[in-house]
């Protein structure tokens, strides 16, 4: 069964930068796995931020960033902001199977 | 601004078949995949499956022996069933557009407990 790992839990200072991983167990994370990422708050509907690794929505504040890091998906947020305090997710999509998977979630403090 | 409502029963029974569907207010059901996904009580996210404007199918290999998605164009919605449920099967549901691999928009999300 296909695993994604995130970061279970960073801490950032307000305006500080940082940077969430999205690992796949079945290898590298490529352009082709088509990274998608949602922020989380609670009683609130998941937010898309990030789709095809990199691209923003129209919505995106553009502290968001999207990359490939070392065989990861990653999500860097910069300039840090009290609101950005939430879980953030990967969601990976596998074409051999034709399916996509979510990481566990990274929650974000901001301190 | 496309909008998806979840809807169905908030209280399932233990063994029973869970029922939910997804509605679009506004925008093309034509083109895209559906997503239904959930996340449980203190746990992440959980693709389920998804299905095309045409029909076919895609599963969560851990799920998919219980899930069944469908759509009806026509009523420009689409839903969800998941048969034999158990108490892990409580959750918010989600429903979400895809197109071309990028994951837009999502509906507000539906409690589900499964309890007797």
């Amino acid at each position: 069964q296909t695993v994604v790992t995130q970061e279970p839990s960073l801490t950032v200072s307000p305006g500080g930068t940082v940077t969430l991983t999205c690992a796949s167990s079945t290898g590298a994370v490529t352009g082709a796995s088509s990274a998608n990422w949602f922020q989380l708050k609670p009683g609130q509907a998941p937010k898309s931020l990030i789709y095809g690794t990199r691209n923003k929505h129209s919505w995106t504040p553009a502290r968001f960033s999207g990359s490939l890091v070392g065989g990861k998906a990653a999500l860097t947020l910069s300039g840090v902001q009290l609101e950005d305090e939430a879980e953030y997710f990967c969601l990976l999509f596998y074409g051999d199977d034709q399916i996509w998977v979510f990481g566990g979630g990274t929650k974000l403090s901001v301190l | 601004q496309v909008q998806l409502q979840e809807s169905g029963p908030g209280l399932v029974k233990p063994s029973e078949t869970l029922s939910l569907s997804c509605s679009l207010s506004s925008g093309s059901i034509s083109s895209y995949h559906w997503f239904w996904m959930r996340q449980s009580p203190g746990k992440g996210l959980e693709w389920i499956g998804r299905i095309y404007y045409n029909g076919n199918t895609n599963y969560s290999p851990s799920l998919k022996s219980r899930v069944t998605i469908s759509i009806d164009s026509s009523k420009k919605s689409f839903s969800l069933r998941l048969t034999s449920v158990t108490a892990a099967d409580t959750a918010v549901y989600y429903c979400a557009r895809e197109l071309n691999w990028k994951v837009d928009y999502w509906g507000q999300g539906a409690p589900v407990v499964v309890a007797s």
